[in-house]
């Protein structure tokens, strides 16, 4: 199985804030990167595929970037609704594998 | 607009199996690009792929529940199902199904998921 590292676990953060996430995979997956965010009592939202394509709807204030085995997600500019939970997920090859999160939180 | 709903008891006994379906509206289950998923998400934790179908049946399991897990399609109903058996208190979690984006398993389309406790 790929084992997908995120780091770090918790980030505190102010309103405007650039918050960067990283996530290292065991071994190389390409650019077969997904990141979702999570809220209390809600389904992930998918925000990244593919690790830099931004999903429809998505503000551009987030962004992917990376490839092989370290990614990161980056939100330019931190909004009031961006505190959440964000997870990586790599699908290159099954098991399908998610990263522990990260928890964004209010500084 | 594509939805996905889980449904299923929301307490099983432990040792007994858990059984879910996910009934699929505004969309086919039919169409081959798509291989349906289910995700859990214990308390508090992250999230764990459990396994995957194609509309012909064709699945992909996690290796960690393969031997209790069983996932099946009707596409008559539009939906499919998931069952795992001998279950305990560790299989306690919030049950998703989803839908990946085209042609790849980053899913886009989620349920609401349901929750389903074991204990006796």
């Amino acid at each position: 199985d790929i084992q997908m590292t995120q780091s770090p676990s918790t980030l505190s953060a102010s309103v405007g804030d650039r918050v960067t996430i990283t996530c290292r995979a065991s071994q190389s997956i390409s650019s077969w990167l997904a990141w979702y965010q999570q809220k209390p009592g809600k389904a992930p939202k998918l925000l990244i595929y593919k690790t830099s394509s931004l999903e429809s709807g998505v503000p551009s204030s987030f962004s992917g970037s990376g490839s092989g085995t370290e990614f990161t997600l980056t939100i330019s500019s931190l909004q009031p609704d961006d505190f959440a939970t964000y997870y990586c997920q790599q699908y290159h090859s099954h098991p399908l594998t998610f990263g522990g999160g990260t928890k964004v939180e209010i500084k | 607009q594509l939805q996905l709903q889980e449904s299923g008891p929301g307490l099983v006994k432990p040792s007994e199996t858990l059984s879910l379906t996910c009934t699929v509206s505004g969309g086919s289950i039919s169409s081959s690009t798509y291989y349906w998923g289910w995700i859990r998400q214990p308390p508090g934790k992250g999230l764990e792929w459990i396994g995957s179908i194609n509309y012909s049946g064709s699945t992909y399991y996690n290796p960690s529940l393969k031997s209790r897990v069983t996932i099946s399609v009707d596409t008559s109903k539009n939906q499919f199902s998931m069952r795992l058996s001998s279950v305990t208190a560790a299989d306690t979690a919030v049950y998703y199904c989803a839908r990946p984006y085209s042609g790849s398993y980053a899913y886009d389309y989620w349920g609401q998921g349901t929750l389903v406790t074991v204990s006796s």
